[in-house]
This record gives structure tokens, C-alpha cells and sequence, in this order.
């Protein structure tokens, strides 16, 4: 079945970089782009950007252009979201969700969620 | 602030029918782009629960529907039950942000 699993959280301070990985298995990883959707505490969802699997393009969110990065790698089907200049509003948990389908933009599967603390 | 707009919050008792809407813009739903819909359960990743207006993924009750008309998108829930208690988001495409935008979020709460 379609997996994605991140890695752990992370507690950074400010100013720092954080980057999140997201292992992906049960599907072909190339046919499939990644988004990445962050929700802060007691908050609701935020689009941050997505890749192509197959070429590495990108898109980002206005918000984010200039301090996010995102890559993949097509060997071990993995995603990667950066962050950089980092603030304690960018605490949240970070997700990693696979995008497809007849339907531009549906996210079918989500990854358990990855919790970035800012924090000085 | 989101470039759509959702209710905070919407209740029913059990067995009753509620509807959420999602309103946007001429940028967005407006625009024709494909309206999607997930149901996030407390503690747990959001999931999805419609897709392309008004399309079902597979495992998902024929209980939940949806529609669209202009510059609107509406689900609806129809034989409301306890475990339908959770946060729905609405998702569109926007032309003038260049991306996906979600709405802000609505808390179906059971009686």
C-alpha cells in the first residue's frame, strides 16, 4: 500500500534551517508530485509548495519564495522540504502529501506529519 | 487570511444533514479550478474525502457529497454520525497566487 513515512521532529532555534524528509513506497514514485502543507498549532492548513518527482521542478507559495527548498530523490524515493530563517511562527507540523489523479491538485495520501519547534 | 472562506464551525445531531460551504473567487473556484475536500480527525494526518467537486475516493460513505456553483463549493453531510466529527478544509487552485489555497477550516461538531 501507498506510504509515505517523514522523519522525526526537530526543535530549532531561531534563525536556523530545518529540513524534512519524506520516504515514499508502494507506488511509482515518479508518476506522482509531492506537496508540502504545514498546520500550525490549533491552526488550520497552509500550502507551502510542490515538486515534480520526475523533473524536479517547483512551485512555492508566495509566502515562502526565498526560504524554502524542496528536492527529491529518485533513488531511494524520497522528498525534502528546507526550511531557512527560521521564527517561532514557523512552529507546526510539517506534512508531505502525494499528489495525482484525473483531478489537478488532489492530494491522495498524507504522511504522519514531521512537529518543527522554534524555539530560543 | 485565506482566499477562501469557510464557516468555523457547523453542528447537527445524529442522523441530521449538515452543509459546509467553501466560498472563493473569480481567481479560484470561480475560475473552474477543481475543488477538493479532506476530513482531518483529531490527532491524525487529514485525509481526503472528495475530489474534483464531487467525486468519492473509494472507502468514503455515500453519506458525504458535494457541489459546486460559481464561486462556491459546498459538502454536505447527510445522516450526520459521531464519527464524522472533525475539521473539513476545502482546497482550490488560485490563477493569481500561482497555487493551491486551503480555506481556513470548518469543526463539524455532533450533538
Amino acid at each position: 500500500q501507498v506510504q509515505l513515512l517523514q522523519s522525526g521532529a526537530e526543535v530549532k532555534r531561531p534563525g536556523a534551517s530545518v529540513k524534512v524528509s519524506c520516504k515514499t513506497a508502494g507506488y511509482t514514485f515518479t508518476n506522482y508530485g509531492i506537496n508540502w502543507v504545514r498546520q500550525a498549532p490549533g491552526q488550520g492548513l497552509e500550502w507551502m509548495g510542490w515538486i515534480s518527482t520526475y523533473d524536479g521542478n517547483t512551485n512555492f507559495a508566495p509566502k515562502f519564495r526565498g526560504r524554502v527548498s524542496m528536492s527529491r530523490d529518485t533513488s531511494t524515493t524520497s522528498a525534502y522540504m528546507e526550511l531557512r530563517g527560521l521564527r517561532s511562527d514557523d512552529t507546526a507540523v510539517y506534512y508531505c502529501a502525494r499528489e495525482g489523479g484525473l483531478y489537478s491538485g488532489t492530494l491522495l495520501d498524507w504522511g504522519q506529519g514531521t512537529l518543527v519547534t522554534v524555539s530560543s | 487570511q485565506s482566499v477562501l472562506a469557510q464557516p468555523p464551525s457547523v453542528s447537527g445531531a445524529p442522523g441530521q444533514t449538515v452543509t459546509i460551504s467553501c466560498t472563493g473567487t473569480s481567481s479560484n473556484i470561480g475560475a473552474g479550478h477543481d475543488v477538493h475536500w479532506y476530513q482531518q480527525l483529531p490527532g491524525t494526518s487529514p485525509k481526503l474525502l472528495m475530489f474534483g467537486t464531487n467525486n468519492r475516493p473509494s472507502g468514503v460513505p455515500d453519506r458525504f457529497s458535494g457541489s459546486k456553483s460559481g464561486t462556491s463549493a459546498s459538502l454536505a453531510i447527510t445522516g450526520l454520525q459521531a464519527e464524522d466529527e472533525a475539521d473539513y478544509y476545502c482546497q482550490s487552485y488560485d490563477s493569481s497566487l500561482g497555487g493551491s489555497v486551503f480555506g481556513p477550516g470548518t469543526k463539524v461538531t455532533v450533538l
